[in-house]
């Protein structure tokens, strides 16, 4: 399976964005870049995906590089409901095996 | 629509217990699977199954069993409960998707300790 790379954890205001990277360059053609976030005492919950085109939706946006061998989800204004563990877990079609890395920390400060 | 429901929440079982984890969707999803977080650390996958009689094993399969009698329902089974199944164990589906790549839904997670 292909890996990922996240740093152990980063900090933000409220209001400001939000920039988690994620490093993938062992990535196939076919993976498709997931990224899901854990909120304390809670289970794991979907926030984007992506393939190949930067992508929206409701609670950010996916930026994919050229080259696929990075992303970066975008949290556009950070609230404290925002502080989790983000994980960039890398899947392909039919059922996916997520790997859960260690993921990233995200500290939101008032 | 309640999503992936996981029951207990909580359990305390001695060693050499044994006990089932229910987990039920109510999505009419193909896959269901079942992951065990450990303090600090990201999920892992126990088992798995894509469809009603269907089940395999992942990355931590030993002392676990499963079956998929039903598209909605995939409890885990402990066989005789170690101290080293102490963990969280979290319920997940997803919609097969054919070609698409779909996401998975969690449950709430029932933390489980063995004694």
């Amino acid at each position: 399976d292909a890996k990922t790379t996240q740093p152990n954890s980063m900090e933000s205001n409220e209001e400001e964005p939000v920039h988690l990277p994620c490093n993938h360059s062992t990535i196939s053609g076919t993976d498709y870049i997931h990224w899901y976030r854990q909120l304390p005492s809670q289970g794991p919950e979907y926030v984007i995906h992506g393939l190949t085109s930067n992508v929206n939706n409701r609670m950010a946006s996916l930026a994919i590089a050229e080259d696929r061998k990075s992303s970066t989800l975008i949290l556009h204004r950070a609230t404290l409901r925002d502080a989790a563990v983000y994980y960039c877990i890398l899947t392909g079609t039919g059922f996916q095996k997520l790997v859960f890395g260690t993921g990233t920390r995200l500290l939101v400060s008032p | 629509n309640a999503g992936v429901t996981q029951t207990p929440k909580f359990q305390v079982l001695k060693t050499g217990q044994s006990m089932t984890l229910q987990c039920a969707q109510d999505m009419n999803h193909e896959y269901m699977s079942w992951y065990r977080q450990d303090p600090g650390m990201g999920l892992r996958l126990i088992h798995y199954s894509v469809g009603a009689g269907i089940t395999d094993q992942g990355e931590v399969p030993n002392g676990y069993n499963v079956s998929r009698s039903t598209t909605e329902d995939f409890p885990l089974r402990l066989l005789s409960a170690a101290p080293s199944q102490t963990s969280v164990y979290f319920c997940a589906s997803s919609y097969s998707g054919g070609r698409r790549n779909t996401e998975a839904f969690f449950g709430q997670g029932t933390r489980l300790t063995v004694v």
